[in-house]
């Protein structure tokens, strides 16, 4: 069974800094792009950030509103998933999941999986 | 950026409508659309992928049409596990881009 599970949100002070961890299994995670996509109170689906596999170099991807600031990153021997956001807004309070993207096996896994998330709240 | 618009943004029905949600690329996506379902405190899940392939074990009164800059998400009778809010997605080109979401309410 596939499981995403996410880390490390809690409350930061504006210009603070959090570090996000995806804790995945059940499912052969260095085949797999990740990304994390979030969600303010209330409000619609943002998608953050991507990085590909070890195949295509780990390369990523960001949004503009978080470029900069996050750094999304892998540790494939510890299928892990990490977001560092520095800098922290108050606009950047939500709840972040880590998503499942494509495969190099196959182009049936754009995000299908999501994990249930992680609240951060940046206020002062 | 590629803007994502659905419509309606909300709406009414009743167990057994069929309904019909559309959403509109600003520029041509070919088939690099997904569909989500998000219920109240739940993480979305992932209803139809390629424009119109049914997500393993979702029930088949889900369907997607379209390709280009059109595309529909379509309940051929509505159930009361369907009451919640849809999103559609583009992955065709960075950054990625969801529509504002349908929200399908009882009527």
């Amino acid at each position: 069974e596939v499981q995403l599970v996410e880390s490390g949100g809690g409350l930061v002070q504006p210009g603070g800094s959090l570090r996000l961890s995806c804790a995945a299994s059940g499912f052969t995670f260095s085949d797999h792009y990740m990304d994390w996509v979030r969600q303010a109170p209330g409000k619609g689906l943002e998608w953050v950030a991507r990085i590909r596999n070890k195949a295509n170099s780990y390369t990523t991807e960001y949004a503009a509103s978080v470029k900069g600031r996050f750094t999304i990153s892998r540790d494939d021997s510890k299928n892990s998933l990490f977001l560092q956001m520095n800098s922290l807004k108050t606009e950047d309070t939500a709840l972040y999941y880590c998503v499942r993207d494509r495969s190099v096996v196959g182009d049936g896994y754009y995000f299908d999986y999501w994990g249930q998330g992680t609240l951060v709240t940046v206020s002062s | 950026d590629i803007q994502m618009t659905q419509s309606p943004s909300a709406m009414s029905a009743s167990v057994g409508d069929r309904v019909t949600i559309t959403c509109r690329a600003s520029q041509g996506i070919s088939n690099y659309l997904a569909w989500f379902q998000q219920k109240p405190g739940k993480a979305p899940k992932r209803l139809i992928y390629a424009a119109s392939s049914l997500q393993s074990g979702v029930p088949s009164r889900f369907s997607g049409s379209g390709s280009g800059t059109e595309f529909t998400l379509t309940i051929s009778s509505l159930q009361p596990e369907d009451f919640a809010t849809y999103y559609c997605l583009q992955y065709h080109t960075y950054p990625f881009t969801f529509g504002p979401g349908t929200k399908v309410d009882i009527k």
